[in-house]
C-alpha cells in the first residue's frame, strides 16, 4: 500500500516570504500526485496535478507553483507568500492506471502566513 | 463535465441515530464514486468506494452507501452513530474512462450529539 509523507506539518511564515512544502510516496511507482489546499470552512481545492517527472498541470492561477523532481516527490513552492495563502495543504496520490482513480492522501501541512 | 453535491455542509445527529449523508452526482460517463472522511488536522481516508457490480457498498466503520444511477445519488448512511463518527464527509466523482482527477464535493461536517 502506498504511504505519503509530508512535511512540515505545521509552519508559519509572514508575509512575502518563500514557501517550500514536500511530500514523497513510499510504495508506489509513477502515481499521479496532487496538491490540494483547504481553506476554513471551503472543502478541497485542486491547485495542482503531475502525471511524470516534470509533467505539472495547474488548476488555479495563482502565486504558488508546483514541481515534481522525482518520480515520488512533489514540492509546492512559492516565491512570496500572501495572507490568502494560510490554509491546509494535502497531498494525494493515485496509481495512474487499474486503481479507479482512488486517491491516497498525506497528513497535511498547515500553514499560517501573518 | 462531473460534478458533486453534497446536501447540507453540517449535519447534526444524535449518539445511537441514523446517520444519513446526501451526496448527487453529475457525469456524462459511467461514474467512480467515493466517500472520504477527515478528522481534524489530518488527511482524507478512505470510507468506501463504488466502481461497477454490487450498488450497495459496504465500508469501514461500520458505513455504507447506495449508487442509485436512476437518482445519481450515492448517500452514505450508518445505522447507529458514535461518538467517533464527528469529523467531515467527502463525496466524490471520477470518470471511468480516463487516469485522471476525481472531482470532490464541498463536505458535510458531522456532529454527534450526546
Amino acid at each position: 500500500s502506498q504511504t505519503i509523507h509530508q512535511w512540515p506539518a505545521t509552519l508559519v511564515q509572514p508575509v512575502g516570504s518563500p514557501l517550500s512544502l514536500e511530500c514523497t510516496v513510499e510504495g508506489t511507482s509513477n502515481p499521479n500526485l496532487y496538491w490540494y489546499r483547504q481553506a476554513a470552512g471551503r472543502g478541497l481545492q485542486l491547485l495542482f496535478y503531475s502525471v511524470g517527472i516534470g509533467q505539472i498541470s495547474s488548476e488555479v492561477p495563482q502565486n504558488l507553483s508546483a514541481s515534481r523532481p522525482q518520480d515520488r516527490q512533489f514540492i509546492l513552492s512559492s516565491k512570496k507568500l500572501l495572507l490568502s495563502d494560510s490554509g491546509f495543504y494535502l497531498c494525494a496520490s493515485t496509481f495512474p492506471r487499474g486503481s479507479y482513480n482512488e486517491q491516497f492522501f498525506g497528513p497535511g501541512t498547515r500553514l499560517t502566513v501573518l | 463535465a462531473q460534478s458533486v453535491t453534497q446536501l447540507g455542509s453540517h449535519v447534526s445527529v444524535s449518539e445511537g441515530a441514523l446517520v444519513l449523508l446526501r451526496c448527487n452526482y453529475s457525469s456524462s460517463v459511467p461514474p467512480y464514486l467515493f466517500w472520504y472522511v477527515q478528522y481534524p488536522n489530518q488527511g482524507l481516508q478512505l470510507l468506501l468506494k463504488y466502481t461497477t457490480g454490487a450498488t450497495l457498498v459496504k465500508g469501514i466503520n461500520g458505513f455504507e452507501a447506495e449508487f442509485k444511477k436512476s437518482e445519481t445519488s450515492f448517500h452514505l448512511t450508518k445505522p447507529s452513530a458514535h461518538m467517533s463518527d464527528a469529523a467531515e464527509y467527502f463525496c466524490a466523482v471520477s470518470d471511468t474512462t480516463r487516469d485522471d482527477k476525481i472531482i470532490f464535493g464541498k463536505g458535510t461536517r458531522l456532529h454527534i450529539l450526546p
